[in-house]
C-alpha cells in the first residue's frame, strides 16, 4: 500500500532561520508527483511546492525548496528565511499518474510550524 | 479568476437531517473532489469525479451523496446527518500541472 508519513507532529523556528519538514513515502512505482501543501489557520488548502519524480532538479519557488531523494523515497520541504506568515500545519501528498490513480493524492498526517518572533 | 467557491461556509444542523454542500469551479476543469478533514488529521477523499455524469466512491463515502450533472458544479450531500459527520469538507478540483486546488472549505457542525 502506498503511504505518506511526516514523522514531525510539531517544528518551531526562529523567524529567519531555516526549517526543514520532513516527508517519507512508500511506494514501487516509479513514475509518480509529490507535492507540499500548506494550511494556514484559515484552513485554506495552498499549493506550496510540487516535484516530479522523473526530475533530478529539485524543486524550488522563492524561499521553498524541496530534497527530493527518490532511493531512499525522502521528499523533504526547506523554508529559508522563516516569515510570520510561513506559520500552518504543512502537508505532503503523493500521487501516481493519472491512468492508475484517478488523480487521487495520499496524505501524511501533518506537521505544525511555528513561528518564533 | 474565482477559481473554486464553496457555500455555504459555515453550517449548523440537527442530526438527522439532509444537508448539501455546494462547489462551484469557473476553471472548467474535468476532475472534482471532495475531502473531509478532521482535528489534528490530513485528508480523506469522500467522492470523486472525472467528469459530468462520472462519479466513484473514495475512502470514506458512507452517508453521503455526490452528482455532477454539469462541469462546473459537485455538491455532495448528506443524507441523513451525524455527529460524526461534523468536519471541514473541502472540495478540489485538477488544475494546471496535474495539481489540486482547492476551495476554502465548510465548517459543518452537526449537533
Amino acid at each position: 500500500a502506498q503511504t505518506v508519513t511526516q514523522s514531525q507532529p510539531e517544528m518551531s523556528v526562529q523567524e529567519a532561520e531555516t526549517v526543514t519538514l520532513s516527508c517519507t513515502y512508500d511506494t514501487s512505482e516509479s513514475d509518480y508527483y509529490l507535492f507540499w501543501y500548506k494550511q494556514p489557520p484559515s484552513r485554506q488548502m495552498i499549493l506550496v511546492i510540487r516535484q516530479e519524480a522523473y526530475k533530478q532538479q529539485n524543486a524550488t519557488e522563492n524561499r521553498f525548496s524541496v530534497n527530493f531523494q527518490k532511493a531512499a523515497k525522502s521528499f523533504s520541504l526547506k523554508i529559508s528565511d522563516s516569515q510570520l506568515g510561513d506559520a500552518a500545519m504543512y502537508f505532503c501528498a503523493y500521487r501516481i499518474p493519472h491512468m492508475d490513480s484517478n488523480y487521487q493524492l495520499i496524505w501524511g498526517a501533518g506537521t505544525k510550524l511555528i513561528i518564533k518572533p | 479568476d474565482a477559481g473554486i467557491t464553496q457555500s455555504p461556509r459555515y453550517k449548523i444542523t440537527e442530526t438527522g437531517r439532509q444537508v448539501t454542500l455546494m462547489c462551484h469551479q469557473t476553471w472548467s476543469h474535468s476532475y472534482m473532489f471532495w475531502y473531509r478533514q478532521d482535528l489534528g488529521h490530513g485528508l480523506r477523499l469522500i467522492y470523486y469525479s472525472a467528469a459530468a455524469d462520472i462519479t466513484d466512491k473514495g475512502e470514506v463515502p458512507d452517508g453521503y451523496v455526490v452528482s455532477r450533472s454539469k462541469t462546473e458544479n459537485f455538491p455532495l450531500t448528506l443524507e441523513s446527518a451525524t455527529r460524526s459527520q461534523t468536519s471541514v469538507y473541502f472540495c478540489a478540483s485538477i488544475g494546471r500541472q496535474e495539481t489540486q486546488y482547492f476551495g476554502p472549505g465548510t465548517r459543518l457542525l452537526v449537533l
